[in-house]
């Protein structure tokens, strides 16, 4: 969905490095998400935020961490980039009126060497 | 917590025919349960949801079917065609919470 964008869309780097993936949005959501993606484990939440104070950690937020810039941008930081935090990367927004329907980005495949 | 597993993990179908897709939960206190298709490079969207007050859903089709008792649910495709090819996804909310805990996919292939 264009409304929503991730960048980098690909990205390799070494292990122990710090690196960021952001997230923007034009929908107008208070709401919005990070989920990992790895082959036959579906998606899987890291963190969410229901507004720009608002930060809770999700199933697997171990080795991320998140920052709201503001409504529009949504940050995820790896500290220290291990291997196995190779995956697929997306964001999502929903909006907090009533409907539960997330809207995702097109996702951000990071390689950790 | 919730825990959804879904059915099969890969599905080939011929072009025309019907593919059906099932999810369980586990949580009987879930009451939103929406299906997102993720094409291949893109990010997943969504296709049909359903809520815990209704026992069925149609959009053109797609149909989504709903069990509360035995808490599973359904996607039904019928006369399939080759651009429905992609990774299905399942996934069950609780209400207020705007959380979803997804299935863990399953790869759709229609052969023409």
């Amino acid at each position: 969905d264009a409304d929503v964008t991730q960048t980098p869309r690909n990205r390799i780097t070494k292990t122990g490095k710090r690196i960021m993936l952001e997230c923007s949005q034009t929908k107008g959501h208070d709401r919005m998400y990070w989920y990992r993606q790895d082959p036959g484990l579906g998606l899987r939440l890291i963190y969410y935020s229901f507004d720009v104070k608002d930060i809770n950690k999700g199933e697997i937020s171990d080795g991320y961490s998140v920052s709201r810039q503001a409504q529009a941008k949504f940050s995820l930081s790896l500290e220290s980039a291990i291997p196995n935090q190779t995956a697929l990367y997306f964001c999502a927004t929903s909006d907090d009126r009533g409907s539960e329907t997330q809207y995702f980005g097109p996702g951000t495949r990071l390689l950790v060497l | 917590g919730e825990n959804v597993e879904q059915h099969p993990s890969t599905l080939s179908v011929q072009e025309g025919d019907s593919a059906v897709i099932k999810c369980t939960y586990s949580d009987s206190a879930s009451n939103y349960f929406p299906w997102y298709k993720q094409e291949l490079g893109k990010g997943p969207q969504l296709i049909i949801d359903i809520r815990s007050n209704v026992g069925e859903k149609k959009d053109q089709r797609i149909a989504v079917t709903l069990n509360k008792t035995a808490k599973h649910f359904s996607l039904h495709i019928t006369e399939t065609q080759p651009e429905d090819s992609a990774v299905y996804f399942c996934a069950a909310s609780m209400a207020d919470t705007d959380k979803l805990i997804f299935g863990t996919g399953t790869r759709l292939q229609v052969f023409p």
